[in-house]
Protein backbone atom coordinates (compact mmCIF):
# COMPACT_ATOMS: atom_id res chain seq x y z
CA UNK A 1 0.00 0.00 0.00
CA UNK A 2 1.47 3.65 0.69
CA UNK A 3 1.24 5.98 3.37
CA UNK A 4 1.16 9.79 2.86
CA UNK A 5 1.82 12.24 6.01
CA UNK A 6 2.46 16.07 6.07
CA UNK A 7 4.64 17.11 8.30
CA UNK A 8 2.93 19.77 9.98
CA UNK A 9 -1.03 20.22 10.33
CA UNK A 10 -1.03 23.45 10.54
CA UNK A 11 0.68 26.52 9.25
CA UNK A 12 1.26 30.06 9.61
CA UNK A 13 2.45 33.15 7.44
CA UNK A 14 2.12 36.52 6.57
CA UNK A 15 0.75 37.87 3.59
CA UNK A 16 3.21 38.19 0.54
CA UNK A 17 5.62 35.31 2.31
CA UNK A 18 5.97 32.24 0.65
CA UNK A 19 4.77 29.29 1.98
CA UNK A 20 6.00 25.78 2.05
CA UNK A 21 4.52 22.42 2.49
CA UNK A 22 6.05 18.97 3.38
CA UNK A 23 4.55 15.49 2.80
CA UNK A 24 6.22 12.55 2.75
CA UNK A 25 5.45 8.93 1.21
CA UNK A 26 6.02 5.32 2.06
CA UNK A 27 6.14 3.63 -1.19
CA UNK A 28 9.14 3.90 -3.16
CA UNK A 29 7.32 2.71 -6.19
CA UNK A 30 4.83 5.81 -6.37
CA UNK A 31 5.10 7.56 -9.10
CA UNK A 32 2.66 10.10 -9.65
CA UNK A 33 1.44 13.02 -7.11
CA UNK A 34 -0.54 15.78 -6.41
CA UNK A 35 -1.34 18.95 -4.41
CA UNK A 36 -5.06 19.62 -3.36
CA UNK A 37 -6.05 22.65 -2.29
CA UNK A 38 -9.25 22.16 -0.16
CA UNK A 39 -11.47 25.49 1.01
CA UNK A 40 -14.39 24.55 3.63
CA UNK A 41 -17.58 23.58 2.73
CA UNK A 42 -16.15 22.67 -0.93
CA UNK A 43 -14.18 19.60 -2.39
CA UNK A 44 -10.50 19.27 -2.95
CA UNK A 45 -9.26 21.13 -5.86
CA UNK A 46 -6.30 20.19 -8.27
CA UNK A 47 -3.40 22.39 -7.79
CA UNK A 48 -0.47 20.91 -9.30
CA UNK A 49 0.99 17.33 -10.28
CA UNK A 50 4.56 16.08 -10.71
CA UNK A 51 5.41 12.76 -11.76
CA UNK A 52 8.43 10.51 -11.00
CA UNK A 53 10.40 11.15 -13.82
CA UNK A 54 10.61 14.92 -12.91
CA UNK A 55 11.74 17.16 -10.00
CA UNK A 56 10.31 19.90 -9.89
CA UNK A 57 7.41 21.37 -12.01
CA UNK A 58 5.67 25.29 -11.70
CA UNK A 59 2.47 26.55 -11.81
CA UNK A 60 1.05 29.54 -11.21
CA UNK A 61 2.80 30.67 -8.19
CA UNK A 62 2.88 27.17 -6.96
CA UNK A 63 6.10 25.04 -7.28
CA UNK A 64 5.99 21.57 -6.69
CA UNK A 65 9.53 19.32 -5.49
CA UNK A 66 10.06 16.13 -6.00
CA UNK A 67 13.03 14.10 -3.85
CA UNK A 68 12.32 10.22 -4.48
CA UNK A 69 16.02 9.57 -2.44
CA UNK A 70 14.03 10.51 0.67
CA UNK A 71 10.18 10.00 -0.75
CA UNK A 72 9.47 13.57 0.02
CA UNK A 73 7.62 16.43 -2.03
CA UNK A 74 6.86 19.63 -1.30
CA UNK A 75 4.66 22.78 -2.41
CA UNK A 76 6.27 26.07 -1.90
CA UNK A 77 3.37 29.05 -2.49
CA UNK A 78 5.05 32.49 -3.46
CA UNK A 79 3.54 35.38 -2.32
CA UNK A 80 0.79 33.89 -0.61
CA UNK A 81 -2.39 35.38 -0.46
CA UNK A 82 -5.23 35.61 1.97
CA UNK A 83 -7.14 33.46 -0.83
CA UNK A 84 -3.84 30.86 -0.24
CA UNK A 85 -6.03 29.68 3.34
CA UNK A 86 -7.54 26.65 2.85
CA UNK A 87 -6.17 22.66 3.63
CA UNK A 88 -3.95 21.52 1.78
CA UNK A 89 -3.30 17.67 0.79
CA UNK A 90 -0.73 15.96 -0.90
CA UNK A 91 -1.43 12.19 -3.04
CA UNK A 92 0.24 9.65 -4.26
CA UNK A 93 -0.16 7.13 -6.78
CA UNK A 94 1.83 3.73 -8.05
CA UNK A 95 1.34 1.64 -10.64
CA UNK A 96 0.98 -0.98 -8.16
CA UNK A 97 -2.20 -0.02 -7.28
CA UNK A 98 -3.77 0.73 -10.69
CA UNK A 99 -5.69 4.06 -10.13
CA UNK A 100 -6.27 4.77 -6.33
CA UNK A 101 -4.84 7.74 -4.46
CA UNK A 102 -3.99 7.46 -1.09
CA UNK A 103 -3.95 11.00 0.66
CA UNK A 104 -1.93 12.57 3.26
CA UNK A 105 -3.54 13.92 6.24
CA UNK A 106 -3.73 17.97 5.32
CA UNK A 107 -1.90 20.65 6.65
CA UNK A 108 -4.04 23.63 7.23
CA UNK A 109 -2.43 27.23 5.84
CA UNK A 110 -3.54 30.16 7.70
CA UNK A 111 -2.55 33.28 5.68
CA UNK A 112 -2.26 36.69 7.93
CA UNK A 113 -3.02 39.83 6.64
CA UNK B 1 -18.74 20.90 -18.09
CA UNK B 2 -20.06 21.09 -14.89
CA UNK B 3 -18.07 19.03 -13.43
CA UNK B 4 -18.58 15.97 -10.41
CA UNK B 5 -22.35 16.41 -9.14
CA UNK B 6 -23.14 15.27 -5.87
CA UNK B 7 -26.47 14.90 -4.44
CA UNK B 8 -27.97 15.69 -1.58
CA UNK B 9 -25.61 18.29 -0.53
CA UNK B 10 -26.91 17.66 3.03
CA UNK B 11 -28.15 14.59 4.53
CA UNK B 12 -29.53 14.60 8.31
CA UNK B 13 -31.07 10.84 8.75
CA UNK B 14 -31.88 8.94 12.43
CA UNK B 15 -29.77 5.54 13.37
CA UNK B 16 -30.87 2.89 11.79
CA UNK B 17 -32.31 4.64 8.28
CA UNK B 18 -31.36 3.44 5.17
CA UNK B 19 -29.22 6.80 2.80
CA UNK B 20 -28.56 6.82 -0.66
CA UNK B 21 -25.43 9.61 -1.64
CA UNK B 22 -25.52 10.13 -5.76
CA UNK B 23 -23.25 11.01 -8.02
CA UNK B 24 -22.89 12.21 -11.80
CA UNK B 25 -18.94 11.97 -12.79
CA UNK B 26 -17.28 13.93 -15.43
CA UNK B 27 -18.84 13.04 -19.04
CA UNK B 28 -16.04 10.86 -20.37
CA UNK B 29 -14.22 10.02 -17.26
CA UNK B 30 -14.03 6.23 -16.61
CA UNK B 31 -12.80 6.05 -13.14
CA UNK B 32 -15.02 7.10 -10.35
CA UNK B 33 -13.71 7.13 -6.46
CA UNK B 34 -16.32 7.42 -3.22
CA UNK B 35 -14.38 9.36 -0.39
CA UNK B 36 -15.01 9.27 3.02
CA UNK B 37 -13.48 12.60 4.65
CA UNK B 38 -13.55 13.09 8.89
CA UNK B 39 -11.54 14.94 11.00
CA UNK B 40 -10.12 11.83 12.65
CA UNK B 41 -8.90 9.56 9.68
CA UNK B 42 -8.74 12.17 7.08
CA UNK B 43 -9.46 11.48 3.47
CA UNK B 44 -10.56 7.88 2.99
CA UNK B 45 -10.55 5.99 -0.31
CA UNK B 46 -14.14 3.51 -0.16
CA UNK B 47 -14.20 2.40 -3.34
CA UNK B 48 -13.96 3.06 -6.77
CA UNK B 49 -14.88 1.43 -9.98
CA UNK B 50 -12.76 1.34 -13.70
CA UNK B 51 -15.17 1.36 -16.47
CA UNK B 52 -18.41 0.76 -14.22
CA UNK B 53 -16.73 -2.06 -12.92
CA UNK B 54 -15.47 -1.95 -8.96
CA UNK B 55 -12.08 -2.37 -8.81
CA UNK B 56 -10.92 -2.18 -5.52
CA UNK B 57 -13.56 -2.05 -2.81
CA UNK B 58 -11.22 -2.84 0.67
CA UNK B 59 -11.95 0.50 1.87
CA UNK B 60 -15.76 0.17 2.37
CA UNK B 61 -16.09 -0.25 6.37
CA UNK B 62 -18.36 -3.02 6.50
CA UNK B 63 -21.34 -4.53 4.79
CA UNK B 64 -23.61 -1.62 5.81
CA UNK B 65 -21.98 0.25 2.96
CA UNK B 66 -22.30 -0.81 -0.52
CA UNK B 67 -21.70 1.13 -3.74
CA UNK B 68 -23.29 0.61 -7.52
CA UNK B 69 -22.49 1.99 -11.10
CA UNK B 70 -25.13 0.88 -13.14
CA UNK B 71 -23.83 2.94 -16.01
CA UNK B 72 -20.78 5.56 -16.78
CA UNK B 73 -22.88 8.57 -15.67
CA UNK B 74 -24.16 7.83 -11.94
CA UNK B 75 -23.08 5.88 -9.37
CA UNK B 76 -24.63 5.80 -5.62
CA UNK B 77 -23.22 5.08 -2.54
CA UNK B 78 -26.03 3.66 0.58
CA UNK B 79 -25.72 2.64 3.94
CA UNK B 80 -28.27 0.44 5.26
CA UNK B 81 -28.41 0.50 7.92
CA UNK B 82 -27.08 4.04 8.95
CA UNK B 83 -24.93 4.36 12.30
CA UNK B 84 -24.09 7.83 14.24
CA UNK B 85 -20.32 7.09 13.78
CA UNK B 86 -21.08 6.97 9.66
CA UNK B 87 -21.52 10.64 10.04
CA UNK B 88 -18.97 12.39 7.46
CA UNK B 89 -18.48 13.94 4.16
CA UNK B 90 -18.69 11.79 1.61
CA UNK B 91 -16.96 12.98 -1.80
CA UNK B 92 -17.05 11.56 -5.15
CA UNK B 93 -14.60 11.85 -7.93
CA UNK B 94 -13.56 11.01 -11.06
CA UNK B 95 -10.62 10.94 -13.52
CA UNK B 96 -9.70 9.72 -16.92
CA UNK B 97 -7.56 6.83 -16.11
CA UNK B 98 -4.72 6.11 -14.69
CA UNK B 99 -2.03 9.14 -12.92
CA UNK B 100 -4.77 11.85 -13.98
CA UNK B 101 -5.54 14.41 -11.88
CA UNK B 102 -8.92 13.33 -9.83
CA UNK B 103 -11.64 15.93 -10.16
CA UNK B 104 -13.84 15.81 -6.67
CA UNK B 105 -17.47 16.84 -5.85
CA UNK B 106 -18.48 19.08 -3.48
CA UNK B 107 -19.32 16.12 -1.22
CA UNK B 108 -22.80 15.36 0.67
CA UNK B 109 -22.61 16.17 4.70
CA UNK B 110 -24.04 12.99 6.74
CA UNK B 111 -25.59 13.72 9.81
CA UNK B 112 -26.86 10.42 11.53
CA UNK B 113 -28.66 11.47 14.64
Amino acid sequence: GESVGLHLPTLSVQEGDNSIINCAYSNSASDYFIWYKQESGKGPQFIIDIRSNMDKRQGQRVTVLLNKTVKHLSLQIAATQPGDSAVYFCAAAHPNTGNQFYFGTGTSLTVIP
Amino acid sequence: DAGVIQSPRHEVTEMGQEVTLRCKPISGHNSLFWYRQTMMRGLELLIYFNNNVPIDDSGMPEDRFSAKMPNASFSTLKIQPSEPRDSAVYFCASNLGTATEAFFGQGTRLTVV
